[in-house]
């Protein structure tokens, strides 16, 4: 198993402004990976981010707007950048188990409840 | 665009009441499906990894089956809890990447 701190755990913002989200893994792992659950829909996954190269982002999702550092193999942020309405969401950091075997879980910070006004 | 769907979305039940949630993800592109419980200001955590048709996994009180030639899994809850309160979420894992695509869940409220 895996433990994972994430940071902060909520705040409210003001729009226009930016966030960063910290993530702390217990071990050192490859690949970590930024989710976020917009109010009524499902987790969906922004980034990848792996130590030493650039986040992988997926379609909908751009640099400029989530910049994703990964400056070791145990930590990761996340910065949300000129913050509208529409940016407030759950975030969650994520690591798989894939390096361990198609059967091992996912594991996941506490999640950063972010909610722009 | 792959889309997992979960239904319901919210379910409401008395305590020692059975229930049971239903996952459906597009069979063509499967590699893993997760379940996952999900309380207000916790981790997500894990309740079962399933990958090959026909499994059925089971903890405690919970148990889940899959079918990956028609795409879908169901999670049981026999004799509910106020405990087992939570938001219930499956994800498939179409490919060795790790990249989840999770459904929008299930949302269990057990009164006493």
């Amino acid at each position: 198993s895996a433990v994972i701190s994430q940071k902060p755990s909520r705040d409210i913002c003001q729009r226009g402004t930016s966030l960063t989200i910290q993530c702390q893994v217990d071990s050192q792992v490859t690949m970590m990976f930024w989710y976020r659950q917009q109010p009524g829909q499902s987790l969906t996954l922004i980034a990848t981010a792996n130590q030493g190269s650039e986040a992988t982002y997926e379609s909908g999702f751009v640099i400029d707007k989530f910049p994703i550092s990964r400056p070791n193999l145990t930590f990761s942020t996340l910065t949300v950048s000129n913050m509208s309405p529409e940016d407030s969401s759950i975030y969650l950091c994520s690591i798989d188990g894939q390096g361990a075997g198609v059967n091992t879980e996912a594991f996941f910070g506490q999640g950063t409840r972010l909610t722009v006004v | 665009i792959l889309n997992v769907e979960q239904s319901p979305q919210s379910l409401h039940v008395q305590e020692g009441d059975s229930t049971n949630f239903t996952c459906s993800f597009p069979s063509s592109n499967f590699y893993a499906l997760h379940w996952y419980r999900w309380e207000t200001a916790k981790s997500p955590e894990a309740l079962f990894v399933m990958t090959l048709n026909g499994d059925e996994k089971k903890k405690g009180r919970i148990s889940a089956t899959l079918n990956t030639k028609e795409g879908y899994s169901y999670l049981y809850i026999k004799g509910s809890q106020p405990e087992d309160s939570a938001t219930y979420l499956c994800a498939l894992l179409p490919g060795n990447t790790g990249k989840l695509i999770f459904g929008q869940g299930t949302t269990l409220q057990v009164k006493p």
